[in-house]
């Protein structure tokens, strides 16, 4: 089984402030990473993944995660947000072993909120 | 290519009462899987079909939940009768079978308030 910590549940910075979401997983087999983001009334959007690879991965708006296998983490950052990016951000595992339909395992989420 | 569609958006019923809950995939999504997030908790895992099968059903809460998805097209979940602690967002997933989690297209959820 997995489990997944996010270490803060609410998260405000000042809009063009650097920001690090923590994300914290326990598992007993090897997994792929995630962080998915749902803004308001919007579903979850995948941000960005780590699958096998370099262990920095990046999304396209600027966000990016390193996966720790040592410090089972995956941090997610960007040096400098916008107030577009408040949103709620959750990170996610699944086990390398069921690539095809497997679930995912959530954390509780963090609320981002940027303030001008 | 349309998204993933989940209606009501909201509903609110009453204790006792039913309520059924739909999703829509994707057109040629064989996976469809089924999510809840109670009282701003973590996003639970509620079921997976492939096609019309139940592939996984190890997350549904109890025989109060039910679940179909009639030939392989759209999935609906039906609560009988519902309880206060099934209040929460009911969220739906779709994917190609080769992709599995990578290719997850989830829909808006449906906000599902018990009173």
């Amino acid at each position: 089984a997995q489990s997944v910590t996010q270490l803060d549940s609410q998260v405000p910075v000042f809009e063009e402030a650097p920001v690090e979401l923590r994300c914290n997983y326990s598992s007993s087999v090897s997994v792929y990473l995630f962080w998915y983001v749902q803004y308001p009334n919007q579903g979850l959007q995948l941000l960005l993944k780590y699958l096998s690879g370099s262990t920095l991965v990046e999304s396209i708006n600027g966000f990016e995660a390193e996966f720790n296998k040592s410090q089972t983490s995956f941090h997610l950052r960007k040096p400098s947000v916008h107030i577009s990016d408040t949103a709620e951000y959750f990170c996610a595992v699944t086990p390398l072993a069921e690539t095809s339909g497997s679930r995912l395992t959530f954390g509780e989420g963090t609320q981002l909120t940027v303030n001008p | 290519e349309a998204g993933v569609t989940q209606f009501p958006s909201h509903s609110v019923i009453e204790k006792g009462q039913t309520v059924t809950l739909r999703c829509d995939p994707i057109s040629g999504h064989d996976n469809l899987y089924w999510y809840r997030r109670v009282m701003g908790k973590e996003i639970k895992f509620l079921l997976h079909f492939v096609k019309e099968s139940k592939q996984d059903e190890s997350g549904m809460p109890n025989n109060r939940f039910l679940a179909e998805r009639t030939g392989g097209t759209y999935s609906t979940l039906k609560v009988q009768p519902a309880e206060l602690e099934d209040s929460g967002v009911y969220f739906c997933a779709s994917s190609q079978w080769a992709n599995g989690p990578y290719g997850y297209t989830f829909g808006s959820g449906t906000r599902l308030t018990v009173v």
